[in-house]
């Protein structure tokens, strides 16, 4: 069945430096594709999200490109800052078919930055 | 405005026992969707609703859980002779409707202890 797999936390940093949390995908069709970030004691929020192939999703300094070749989704940020401490999920929702409305989410990887 | 909300927050329960679980979508929003999750990993999709009408449940693990939105408004997620397995986080989210079914908004969740 259709899946997600992401990088193993927890992941620490130091302030300024760059990240990247990996995140691939299983599916039988062509899923749209998303980020969504858990800070501390609060719901899921969407970050970004990529509909196609080769679409790049990007908000608050945060992007992922859509790479259908290699099935990935990767999330990137050239400088993190203590504020992006919290849990990312990576996720995918199918475009037709009766599983449309349900986000299949990795297990979702813990970002600790560090000042 | 207000966001997604979740009642209660938290729900300790015995074995056996039922509980409803209520979720209040963004006003306006058209679709809702339950999750479960457990700790480590991420949200579960259970089933969804677009307005009252309850659209796929082919997540809900038995048919302990249901669910249902009489008004297409508030949800309620009900789980009959709970079991210790059915801890967790239960978490509702919203959408706008169904060119947006992705762009979930959660709330808080509900943390169900069943001892």
């Amino acid at each position: 069945g259709d899946s997600v797999t992401q990088m193993e936390g927890p992941v620490t940093l130091s302030e300024e430096a760059f990240l990247t949390i990996n995140c691939t995908y299983t599916a039988t069709g062509y899923p749209s594709l998303f980020w969504y970030v858990q800070y501390p004691g609060e719901g899921l929020q969407l970050l970004l999200k990529a509909t196609k192939a080769d679409d790049k999703g990007s908000n608050k300094g945060f992007e992922a490109t859509y790479r259908k070749e290699t099935t990935s989704f990767h999330l990137e940020k050239g400088s993190v800052q203590v504020s992006d401490s919290a849990v990312y999920f990576c996720a995918l929702g199918m475009n037709y078919g009766g599983s449309q409305g349900n986000l299949i989410f990795g297990k979702g990887t813990k970002l600790s930055v560090k000042p | 405005g207000a966001g997604v909300s979740q009642s209660p927050r938290y729900k300790v329960t015995k074995r056996g026992q039922d509980v409803a679980l209520r979720c209040d979508p963004i006003s306006g929003h058209v679709s809702l969707y339950w999750y479960r999750q457990a700790l480590g990993q991420g949200p579960e999709f259970l089933t969804y609703f677009n307005y009252e009408a309850q659209q796929d449940k082919s997540g809900l693990p038995n048919d302990r859980f249901s669910a249902e939105r009489p008004e297409g408004s508030i949800s309620t997620l009900t789980i009959q002779r709970t079991e210790q397995r059915d801890s967790a986080m239960y978490r509702c989210a919203s959408s706008p409707g169904t060119g947006n079914l992705y762009e979930q908004y959660f709330g808080p969740g509900t943390r169900l202890t069943v001892t």
